[in-house]
């Protein structure tokens, strides 16, 4: 079936340094989604991708949807211990009818 | 506007009673969805609802799980004779149109089965 995969599943680093995750699916994907969930709380929207090639930046994060639509990279810069949290990457399954999401990357900062 | 309503937040059942779970979507939003999530894992799809129609169940155990969205009041999850194993977070998930503008998430049940 489909997969979504994400990469690295965790990583930790120091406040201000920069920080990527990746994300593949087995599948060409209609778009990207972007989740992100703090520690004990929900998943929330941050962004979608839509069109083969998309960059799409919030502040200091950057969003990028791969030529092929079958994968995709969040990119933060200069992070900060409220960046902490486990960042997920969804797409729709081939109906059209479910998010699929990757298993996250786990984002950790120390200050 | 209220955000996506789940209740109970915690839930607590014995192995072999029935857990219901609720799911109010946000006001204007007729597309829910049901995700799993384990602890350390990603999010599991479930089930896809409509008012008063079932979309899509893939992902929904063939026994003892079944979902309604009617066409007044909340969705249900519902979890028949539980077991350690469905131990979880639910979470709930509304969407104003199918997978294609983001799903907005509420605060997910915790269900633990002892």
């Amino acid at each position: 079936g489909q997969q979504v995969m994400q990469i690295p599943q965790y990583q930790h680093v120091q406040e201000g340094e920069d920080f990527t995750t990746y994300c593949n699916s087995s599948t060409t994907l209609s778009n990207i989604q972007w989740y992100k969930q703090r520690p004990g709380g929900h998943p929330v929207f941050l962004i979608q991708l839509v069109k083969s090639g998309e960059v799409k930046k919030q502040k200091r994060l950057t969003f990028q949807f791969g030529e092929a639509k079958k994968n995709s990279s969040l990119h933060i810069t200069a992070t900060q211990t409220t960046d902490v949290g486990t960042y997920f990457c969804a797409g729709a399954n081939q109906a059209g009818t479910a998010l699929i999401f990757g298993k996250g990357t786990t984002l950790s900062v120390s200050s | 506007n209220a955000g996506v309503m789940q209740n109970p937040r915690h839930l607590v059942r014995r192995r072999g009673q029935e857990a219901r779970l609720r799911c109010s979507p946000m006001k204007g939003h007729s597309h829910v969805y049901w995700y799993r999530q384990l602890p350390e894992e990603g999010l599991k799809f479930m089930v896809y609802l409509q008012k008063e129609n079932i979309i899509d169940e893939s992902g929904m155990p063939k026994e003892r799980f079944s979902a309604e969205f009617p066409k007044e009041g909340p969705s249900i999850l519902r979890i028949q004779q539980v077991v350690r194993g469905d131990s979880a977070a639910y979470f709930c998930a509304s969407s104003p149109t199918s997978t294609g503008d983001g799903a907005f998430f509420g605060q997910g049940t915790r269900l633990t089965v002892v």
